[in-house]
C-alpha cells in the first residue's frame, strides 16, 4: 500500500466549480505538503502544514485553501477553479528532521 | 517563438554508461540540497541528499557532488539502466531558519538499450 495516497487520480472540472483535492499518509509524519508541478516548471508550494494545529502559505497560495483534519490527512480545495489551475498536484510528507519529501502519486486536475 | 521554459533539459546516454546531471542553484546560503527522480505518471522519489559542510556523498550508483564555489551541484549515476530513465530534480533548502525548498526544472535522462 502506498505511503502516501492522493484521491482522485484524475479529475476534470469547470471554470468556477469548488473542488477538493484529498490527500491521507501512514508514515506517521507530522508535516504535510501540497505542491503544483505545471509542465517544464519545477515543483511550487502552495501550503503547508507541520502539524494538525499549523497551516502556512506557501509561494502560489492565493486561490487555494488547505484543511488538516488529523496528522494523517491534508486536503486542498480550489474554492473557484479557474483554468489556469490545470496542473499536476502533489501532495508530500516529512518528518520534523529534515527535509526529505516523500510524495504521493499526483491528482492531475484539468480545468475546463 | 516557442518558450525555453516549457523544454527540460535532456540528456540521452547509453545503457551501462556513466550519466552526470547537472544543477546550478540560486542562494549561496542554502545548506541543505537533494535530488529526487520522478518517473513518468508517478511523484518524485528521494534519491540522495548532502549537506553544505560536504563536498561528495555517495549512495547505492549514485553519487553528489558540491561546489559551493560556483554554486553547482552534480548527481552522477554509474552504469546507467534502462530503469534510470526518469526526470531529474534538484532542491535546495533556500529559506534558512524558514521552510523554503526550491526545485530546479529538471532534466529528462533517457538510457538507450
Amino acid at each position: 500500500d502506498a505511503d502516501v495516497t492522493q484521491t482522485p487520480r484524475n479529475r476534470i472540472t469547470k471554470t468556477g466549480k469548488r473542488i477538493m483535492l484529498e490527500c491521507s499518509q501512514t508514515k506517521g509524519h507530522d508535516r504535510m505538503y501540497w505542491y503544483r508541478q505545471d509542465p517544464g516548471l519545477g515543483l511550487r508550494l502552495i501550503y503547508y502544514s507541520f502539524d494538525v494545529k499549523d497551516i502556512n502559505k506557501g509561494e502560489i497560495s492565493d486561490g487555494y485553501s488547505v484543511s488538516r483534519q488529523a496528522q494523517a490527512k491534508f486536503s486542498l480545495s480550489l474554492e473557484s477553479a479557474i483554468p489556469n489551475q490545470t496542473a499536476l498536484y502533489f501532495c508530500a510528507t516529512s518528518d520534523s528532521t529534515g527535509w526529505k519529501l516523500f510524495f504521493g502519486s499526483g491528482t492531475q486536475l484539468s480545468v475546463l | 517563438g516557442e518558450s525555453v521554459g516549457l523544454h527540460l533539459p535532456t540528456l540521452s546516454v547509453q545503457e551501462g554508461d556513466n550519466s552526470i546531471i547537472n544543477c546550478a542553484y540560486s542562494n549561496s546560503a542554502s545548506d541543505y540540497f537533494i535530488w529526487y527522480k520522478q518517473e513518468s505518471g508517478k511523484g518524485p522519489q528521494f534519491i540522495i541528499d548532502i549537506r553544505s559542510n560536504m563536498d561528495k556523498r555517495q549512495g547505492q550508483r549514485v553519487t553528489v557532488l558540491l561546489n559551493k564555489t560556483v554554486k553547482h551541484l552534480s548527481l552522477q549515476i554509474a552504469a546507467t539502466q534502462p530503469g534510470d530513465s526518469a526526470v531529474y530534480f534538484c532542491a535546495e533548502n533556500s529559506g534558512g531558519s524558514n521552510y523554503k525548498l526550491t526545485f530546479g526544472k529538471g532534466t529528462l535522462l533517457t538510457v538507450n538499450p
